[in-house]
């Protein structure tokens, strides 16, 4: 397993309040994701990371930034939580460009 | 718009039976192919990775990928209770973006 750890695994928000979760591994892979999972949707891509300081956009990132300023973290903001956040947030990461992707346990977001 | 397509299910199989979960995708330059399980309130777990034609076997599972027919395929023999999840389908095109199937929910009956 890559050893990846998100925090918090539960949280509960008010709308327009900003909030970051964060992603933590410790296998040294290059690259890491954020998805989000909604029923109805499946996984949908926030955005990505191929190294430090080397983030891009996924197909559903409005609302939302990463930093990732060292190699283990990865960190996810809502700049302004709105309600169709509500979601669960999974990070991901991978060795290589081509391997299968290795899950964190997720966080489970409610914006109120 | 590059799709991964799978049937939504439910697919009811029953225990000690094989159960087969098919996935077709749109990119024919894909080359990388993946399937997670995926149980309830958990986060996905890759089972079977495949990258050339043919099968790929690993204890009960078994992947076949036809790029020709653009078709992948996850086949679980002497299914047990325990393999009750979703499956996801993932492939990475060419770009190296993986493209999600939306998963096929599999329930196996004692």
């Amino acid at each position: 397993d890559a050893g990846i750890t998100q925090s918090p695994r539960h949280k509960v928000t008010e709308t327009g309040t900003p909030v970051t979760l964060r992603c933590h591994q410790t296998e040294n892979h290059r690259y890491m994701y954020w998805y989000r999972q909604d029923p109805g949707h499946g996984l949908r891509l926030i955005h990505y990371s191929y190294g430090v300081k080397d983030t891009d956009k996924g197909e559903v990132s409005d609302g939302y930034s990463v930093s990732r300023s060292k190699t283990e973290d990865f960190l996810l903001t809502l700049e302004s939580a709105t309600s169709s956040q509500t979601s669960v947030y999974f990070c991901a990461t991978n060795r290589q460009s081509n391997y299968g992707y290795t899950f964190g346990s997720g966080t489970r977001l409610t914006v109120v | 718009q590059k799709e991964v397509e799978q049937n939504s299910g439910p697919l009811s199989v029953p225990e000690g039976a094989i159960a087969s979960l098919n996935c077709t995708y749109s990119d024919r330059g894909s080359q990388s192919f993946f399937w997670y399980r995926q149980y309830s309130g958990k986060s996905p777990e890759l089972i079977m990775s495949i990258y050339s034609n043919g099968d790929k076997e690993d204890g009960r599972f078994t992947a076949q990928l036809n790029k020709a027919s653009q078709y992948v395929s996850l086949l679980i023999r002497d299914s047990q209770p325990s393999d009750s999840a979703t499956y996801l389908c993932a492939v990475m095109d060419s770009n190296y973006q993986l493209i999600w199937g939306a998963g096929t929910k599999l329930i196996i009956k004692p």
